[in-house]
């Protein structure tokens, strides 16, 4: 089975900061890990996904990842936040593909202060 | 291309009653999946199908349902409906390559009364 761990529930930074999110998985095979981003009354987009090539993904946005299989993790990072990634970020790990039944961390919501 | 559509996009219901959740995928995309989102429990997943056949389907009771057409479009319905049902339901669809993406509708938020 498939789980993801999504530590803290809210973080806050300053505009022009580094953005981390963090999310560890667990799975019994080598997993296909997604990063999504939820805005207001809206549904989910993809950020970026790791699919076993690369283990330094880049999204949209200025997003990237690295998939660190030594530590099973999968953390989120912006080298400078815009007040626009105010939002919800979810991790999300599937077993099977890319296409595939997705298991969801709680879910990290990001404020940026002025 | 048009993205994943579902309507309604709001609805309110009251306990016992039953409701049917629609979801139109992307075109050319055979899988849809569903998925409950709630405060307390986060994100679930529901069920998937593919080529109208149901592939995969979560930890839900019997009242929640699902099925697709032809057209690859797919339904919901959820029947007795209870207060924790409250949610908003989301549908994704993909391609059948492992590598692909799902692509997520903007959801259906349901009120249970």
């Amino acid at each position: 089975a498939q789980s993801v761990t999504q530590l803290g529930s809210h973080v806050s930074v300053s505009e022009g900061a580094l953005v981390l999110l963090r999310c560890n998985y667990s799975s019994s095979v080598p997993p296909y890990l997604f990063w999504y981003v939820q805005y207001p009354n809206q549904g989910l987009q993809l950020l970026l996904k790791y699919t076993s090539a690369a283990t330094l993904v880049k999204g949209i946005n200025g997003f990237e990842a690295e998939f660190k299989k030594s530590e099973t993790s999968f953390h989120l990072t912006k080298p400078s936040a815009h007040m626009s990634d105010a939002a919800e970020y979810f991790c999300a790990v599937s077993a099977t593909g890319a296409n595939s039944k997705l298991t969801f961390g709680k879910g990290i919501t990001l404020s940026v202060r002025p | 291309k048009a993205g994943v559509t579902q309507t309604p996009r709001y609805l309110i219901k009251t306990r016992g009653q039953q409701v049917t959740l629609s979801c139109s995928p992307i075109s050319g995309h055979r899988s849809v999946s569903w998925y409950q989102q709630t405060p307390g429990q986060g994100l679930q997943f529901l069920f998937e199908y593919f080529s109208e056949t149901q592939r995969n389907k979560g930890n839900f009771p019997g009242r929640f349902s699902g099925r697709q057409f032809s057209n690859s479009r797919s339904e919901m319905n959820v029947s007795t409906l209870e207060l924790g049902d409250s949610a908003l339901y989301l549908c994704a669809s993909s391609s059948m390559e492992p590598t692909d993406t799902q692509y997520f509708g903007p959801g259906t938020r349901l009120t249970v009364l």
